[in-house]
């Protein structure tokens, strides 16, 4: 397997873009996890979803922010108005369960 | 409040010293515990994975273990390498999913 695939890997936009964020999970997992990382707040979990059902959702910052999973192997982290302060890296991840969570390579999004 | 942290925010020391790196939780009603590698411009990478009814876990040169009592667990890294020189991020999981992340320990192992 490929292990997580997250696109693009940098994206670069104007405040007020909207901006989306890919990521095909592990084939099999039925967890999915998109996190946020940056320096002041260090590595922040956003939502999880469960065989493509949102589970948890209140780490996502405020109302701009939206994910969906429309089937086993495809999410989007959806921003709309993007805002500087977005600025960060947003990993993907999937699991088998409750165990090991596998990481995909993450997007570094830059909100000029 | 569930909180994770990691003492020392970085660390740095000669190539073959043994060290230990630490992780405290607030709470321990924790249902596994994770540490992770991170490099540079990387993803994270699972290293060791602790369920709560385990005390430590080895995978060649690294063990960490688990005290849920006391709130802490450790990575123990044996005869380092500068091929070891990453952030360690240890992540504490409540309610099966929901975990909460240190903010890490930058190692740096020197030739």
């Amino acid at each position: 397997d490929a292990g997580v695939i997250q696109s693009p890997r940098h994206e670069v936009t104007e405040m007020g873009q909207e901006v989306t964020l890919r990521c095909k999970p592990i084939s099999g997992h039925d967890y999915l996890f998109w996190y946020r990382q940056t320096m002041m707040r260090g590595l922040e979990l956003l939502i999880y979803f469960n065989n493509n059902v949102p589970i948890d959702d209140s780490g996502m910052p405020e109302d701009r922010f939206s994910a969906k999973m429309p089937n086993a192997s495809f999410s989007t982290l959806k921003i709309q108005p993007s805002e500087p302060r977005d600025s960060a890296v947003y990993f993907c991840a999937s699991s088998w369960g409750p165990e090991t969570q596998y990481f995909g390579p993450g997007t570094r999004l830059l909100v000029l | 409040k569930q909180e994770v942290t990691q003492i020392p925010a970085a660390l740095s020391v000669p190539e073959g010293e043994n060290l230990v790196l630490n992780c405290s939780f607030t709470d321990s009603a924790i249902y596994n515990l994770q540490w992770f590698r991170q490099d540079p411009g990387k993803g994270l990478t699972s290293l060791l994975l602790i369920q709560s009814s385990q005390r430590e876990q080895t995978s060649g040169r690294l063990n960490a273990s688990l005290d849920k009592s006391s709130g802490r667990s450790t990575l123990y890294i044996a005869a380092s390498q500068p091929g070891d020189s990453a952030t360690y991020l240890c992540a504490a999981s409540y309610n099966n999913n929901d975990m909460r992340f240190g903010a890490g320990t930058r190692l740096t192992v020197k030739p």
